[in-house]
C-alpha cells in the first residue's frame, strides 16, 4: 500500500494560465475525493468519484474548475484561466464504500498540490 | 446540516503539560467524528475517530477524544504534550447524503514550548 499519491507537490504559475493536478489513490478505494485549502483553513470539499462517476460537485468548484477519472483510478484536476484567488493547497484523499475492514469511515489523504499564481 | 466548531485558533503548551483541543458538533443524526493532524506542507493524517461505538476513542500518538452527546462535544486530548505534537489539528463530522465526505472546522494550530 503506496497511500494517496499527489503531483506536482508545488506548481507556480502566471495568471490566466491552465494547471492540471494529478491524484493516484489507494488502490482498493473506489471513492476519490478533491478538497481546497487555504491557508489558516480547514479542508473545503469540491467533488468526489465514485468510480468513474463523479458523484457531486460543491459550489466552490467554478466552470473553470474541471476534475475527471476515466477510469475509476488515477483523477486530475484541471483549472482553467487562472486567478489569484485559486492559489491553495489540493488534496485529494481516497476511501472505500464496500462493506466490511475497507470501509473504515475515514478518507485517507496525499500531501496536497500547492499552487501559487502570480 | 453537520459541521463542527473549534474553539481557539491557537493553543500554546509547555513540554510535559495536558493538551486539549476543543471541538464542538452540529448534526441531526448521530455523527461520525474525526481528528485530523497536519503537519507544515504535508497533507491530513488521521488521528482517531468516533463511529458510535465506544465513546472514549484512543488514538495515536497518545492522544484520545471523548465523546459527549449533553454537551455535542469531541475534544482532544493527550496527558503530556511532545515538541513533535506541534502541529495544525482539525475536528471533522461526516456529512449526510453518502459518499463519506467529510466537514472540516477551521483547525487549531499547536504550539509547545520547552
Amino acid at each position: 500500500d503506496t497511500g494517496v499519491s499527489q503531483n506536482p507537490r508545488h506548481k507556480i504559475t502566471k495568471r490566466g494560465q491552465n494547471v492540471t493536478f494529478r491524484c493516484d489513490p489507494i488502490s482498493e478505494h473506489n471513492r476519490l475525493y478533491w478538497y481546497r485549502q487555504t491557508l489558516g483553513q480547514g479542508p473545503e470539499f469540491l467533488t468526489y468519484f465514485q468510480n468513474e462517476a463523479q458523484l457531486e460537485k460543491s459550489r466552490l468548484l467554478s466552470d473553470r474548475f474541471s476534475a475527471e477519472r476515466p477510469k475509476g483510478s488515477f483523477s486530475t484536476l484541471e483549472i482553467q484561466r487562472t486567478e489569484q484567488g485559486d492559489s491553495a493547497m489540493y488534496l485529494c484523499a481516497s476511501s472505500s464504500s464496500t462493506s466490511g475492514g475497507l470501509n473504515t469511515g475515514e478518507l485517507f489523504f496525499g500531501e496536497g498540490s500547492r499552487l501559487t499564481v502570480l | 446540516a453537520q459541521s463542527v466548531t473549534q474553539l481557539g485558533s491557537h493553543v500554546s503548551v509547555s513540554e510535559g503539560a495536558l493538551v486539549l483541543l476543543r471541538c464542538n458538533y452540529s448534526s441531526s443524526v448521530p455523527p461520525y467524528l474525526f481528528w485530523y493532524v497536519q503537519y507544515p506542507n504535508q497533507g491530513l493524517q488521521l488521528l482517531l475517530k468516533y463511529t458510535s461505538a465506544a465513546t472514549l476513542v484512543k488514538g495515536i500518538n497518545g492522544f484520545e477524544a471523548e465523546f459527549k452527546k449533553s454537551e455535542t462535544s469531541f475534544h482532544l486530548t493527550k496527558p503530556s504534550a511532545h515538541m513533535s505534537d506541534a502541529a495544525e489539528y482539525f475536528c471533522a463530522v461526516r456529512l449526510t447524503g453518502g459518499g463519506n465526505k467529510l466537514t472540516f472546522g477551521t483547525g487549531t494550530q499547536l504550539k509547545v514550548e520547552l
